[in-house]
């Protein structure tokens, strides 16, 4: 069975850190980009950043670019979104997402997101 | 630019059938995109992939009473045979090398 399980999330001040993380289970997780997503209350789905995987590089929203970073290790099988500089539009619920299946540094088939964690909630607060 | 159009908001009675739209934007009318549901209070599932062409595959678990076609630039999702628990936000999801780009979604009431 695939499972996503974020985690990291919490209350922080205007201008400072976190560090989400993302745990996988169930597929192979080194052959899969992987994706951050996140919806600020009552809102639509944004999408944040992608980590390629050995077949792919990064990317960001315009929203989040120069401050947020995205890594990945592959031993523990975990995603990283490192956020930096956060402000209080950055209030959301994020979530993980299985992005393409990028293996053996190419990558095949489509973006869709078939798998998504359950989130965890920023909330961006003096 | 890639764009996805959604209606706010569509609403059909219980036992009824729904056709939600997604619009791409003009000069992308080969582009796939993906269903997703988000029920009220969860996190979003996967529903199903529409290609261009009309065809449409579906993620695990997903009942007969969901389907996907196409035409030119518009993706449908139709849900028949309405159930309460379909009430839900529904989200188109393209791509591109280097972007993912979600629809505005689609509040879903069954009355």
């Amino acid at each position: 069975e695939v499972q996503l399980l974020e985690s990291g999330g919490g209350l922080v001040q205007p201008g400072g850190s976190l560090r989400l993380s993302c745990a996988v289970s169930g597929f192979t997780f080194s052959d899969y980009a992987m994706s951050w997503v996140r919806q600020a209350p009552g809102k639509g789905l944004e999408w944040v950043s992608i980590e390629g995987g050995s077949g792919g590089s990064t990317h960001f929203a315009d929203s989040v670019k120069g401050r947020f970073t995205i890594s990945r290790d592959n031993s523990k099988n975990t995603l990283y979104l490192q956020m930096n500089s956060l402000r209080v539009d950055d209030t959301a619920v994020y979530y993980c997402a299985r992005d393409r299946h990028c293996g053996g540094g190419t990558c095949t088939g489509d973006s869709a997101f078939q798998y998504w964690g359950q989130g965890t909630l920023v909330t961006v607060s003096s | 630019q890639l764009v996805l159009t959604q209606s706010p908001s569509a609403s059909a009675s219980l036992g009824a059938s729904v056709k939600l739209t997604c619009t791409l934007s003009g000069g992308h009318s080969t582009y796939a995109i993906a269903w997703h549901q988000q029920q009220p209070e969860k996190g979003p599932r996967y529903l199903m992939k529409v290609n261009s062409d009309g065809t449409h595959t579906k993620g695990d678990g997903i009942p007969d009473r969901f389907s996907g076609f196409s035409s030119g630039t518009e993706r449908y999702l139709t849900i028949s045979s309405l159930q309460s628990e379909d009430e839900a936000d529904y989200y188109c999801q393209t791509w591109a090398p280097g972007i993912r780009v979600f629809g505005g979604g689609t509040k879903l009431t069954v009355l």
